[in-house]
């Protein structure tokens, strides 16, 4: 089935860049999704990236895909303490395009 | 328009009882979705709005679980029977239909339930 992973954590000092990884499972994907979830707060769609680009640039956020071996990244440039939360990839495909399948999220912390 | 709205934010209940949650979309938006989210995980798809048509259940939608969006504007979701592991947050979304924009989905703040 549709399946998601991500790493659980990620710790960056504050200016650094900060990559998060993620890996899919479903070949038909057709959006994947950054959301962003800070405590007692929604999720924030951040950014998407169509199947068929394999890079997105908005501000400090860049979105790289490898298609080929499933596996996108969110790299958020110039870390600010602002950046902690909860960073959730995600899917959706055109055979099911009602339902985005999440991962379980990866806590970004910033040390100064 | 703020948002996608829900009420209540937390609800505390008993095991056993009824319980009914409110979404509101972002005005223009047609579709409607509810996940629900339990401590260290990803949302997990509940069910489907198109207007108010129910389009789309998931498996963790038991018969216990009912969810209506009757004039296709807002929607909710009733627990019936309430269990301890019914303990989750209960996430709205909308989306607009437009070609190209449906992969956005606009999250609400969530109701946390706890079933004591």
């Amino acid at each position: 089935g549709e399946d998601v992973e991500q790493s659980l954590f990620l710790s960056v000092r504050e200016g650094d860049s900060s990559v998060i990884n993620c890996t899919y499972t479903d070949s038909s994907s057709t959006y994947l999704y950054w959301y962003k979830q800070e405590p007692g707060a929604g999720l924030q769609l951040l950014t998407y990236i169509f199947s068929n680009m394999d890079m997105k640039q908005d501000q400090r956020l860049t979105v790289l895909l490898n298609k080929k071996d499933k596996h996108l990244s969110l790299r958020i440039a110039d870390t600010q303490t602002g950046d902690s939360a909860i960073y959730f990839c995600a899917e959706s495909s055109y055979s099911s395009a009602s339902k985005i399948i999440f991962g379980s999220g990866t806590r970004l912390s910033i040390r100064p | 328009d703020t948002g996608v709205s829900q009420n209540p934010r937390h609800k505390i209940t008993k095991r056993g009882q009824n319980v009914t949650f409110r979404c509101d979309p972002i005005s223009e938006h047609n579709r409607l979705y509810w996940y629900r989210q339990t401590l260290g995980q990803g949302p997990e798809f509940l069910t489907y709005f198109q207007n108010e048509a129910q389009l789309e259940k998931s498996r963790l939608l038991s018969d216990r679980f009912s969810a209506e969006r009757p004039k296709g504007s807002f929607s909710t979701l009733e627990i019936q029977r309430t269990e301890q592991g019914d303990s989750a947050m209960y996430l709205c979304a909308s989306s607009p239909s437009s070609p190209g924009q449906y992969g956005e989905q606009y999250f609400g703040p969530g109701t946390r339930l706890t079933v004591t």
